[in-house]
């Protein structure tokens, strides 16, 4: 299974502290999306950004979209132990049967 | 957004023995549902793309013997175990998507296999 390029792989920061999850291609991503999952549950879509230079805001994580569509970022500001949990950037294979490529995930650890 | 049902969420079974999961999507007709092994802290891997109707397509690297697949209505695919090992011990979890639209991946539960 084709991987997209993740970083980083695992996280532990301390409630208050802010972090950046990278998620790059080699090539241009028809659209992108990221996944957050609690252990023992499945992924749930968090955002879809499709245009380049594209930016979106969820509560406390802001998303990016590059301006060449090769790579997106995941931004917490003043993380808390809520937000632990596996983060998973995917890409959309419009042509085959909606074939997600996945990222290899960053699984964050928010300690109190 | 649209509900995916993945049954049983926990199972234990003897090695030698046979597991079926199921995977329905409850509230739209999913024509391909897609099913995943994960190990803890890791990314999705995908097994096998299940088609309504017609054959899985499977990754490379999956034996279609080891894992059956199954979607015989619009609602609802299988996967079963065969001959269950220790090493086939995993996460399991399905997904299913609108063909047109909005490309949302909905996700099971997932199911926790033991195989003892």
């Amino acid at each position: 299974t084709q991987l997209l390029e993740q970083s980083p792989q695992f996280l532990s920061i301390q409630e208050g502290e802010n972090l950046t999850v990278y998620c790059n291609s080699s090539s241009v991503f028809s659209s992108l999306q990221w996944y957050r999952q609690e252990p023992g549950e499945g992924p749930v879509l968090l955002v879809t950004v499709v245009t380049g230079g594209e930016v979106k805001k969820l509560k406390r994580l802001t998303f990016q979209f590059g301006d060449a569509r090769k790579d997106s970022s995941l931004h917490i500001t003043a993380a808390q132990p809520g937000d632990t949990g596996l983060y998973l950037c995917a890409e959309v294979n419009a042509g085959n049967n909606r074939k997600l490529i996945w990222g290899l995930g960053t699984s964050l650890a928010v300690n109190p | 957004g649209a509900v995916v049902s993945q049954h049983p969420s926990r199972v234990i079974c003897k090695s030698g023995t046979s597991v079926k999961i199921e995977c329905r999507s409850l509230d739209f007709q999913a024509t391909t549902m897609f099913w995943y092994r994960q190990f803890p802290k890791q990314s999705l891997m995908l097994m096998a793309t299940s088609n309504e109707g017609s054959k899985a397509t499977y990754e490379q690297g999956v034996e279609k013997d080891k894992f059956l697949i199954n979607h015989a209505s619009l609602t609802l695919s299988t996967l079963t175990v065969t001959s269950a090992h220790p090493e086939d011990s995993s996460f399991y979890i399905c997904s299913a998507s609108y063909l047109v639209g909005k490309a949302e991946a909905f996700f099971g539960q997932g199911t926790r296999l033991t195989v003892v």
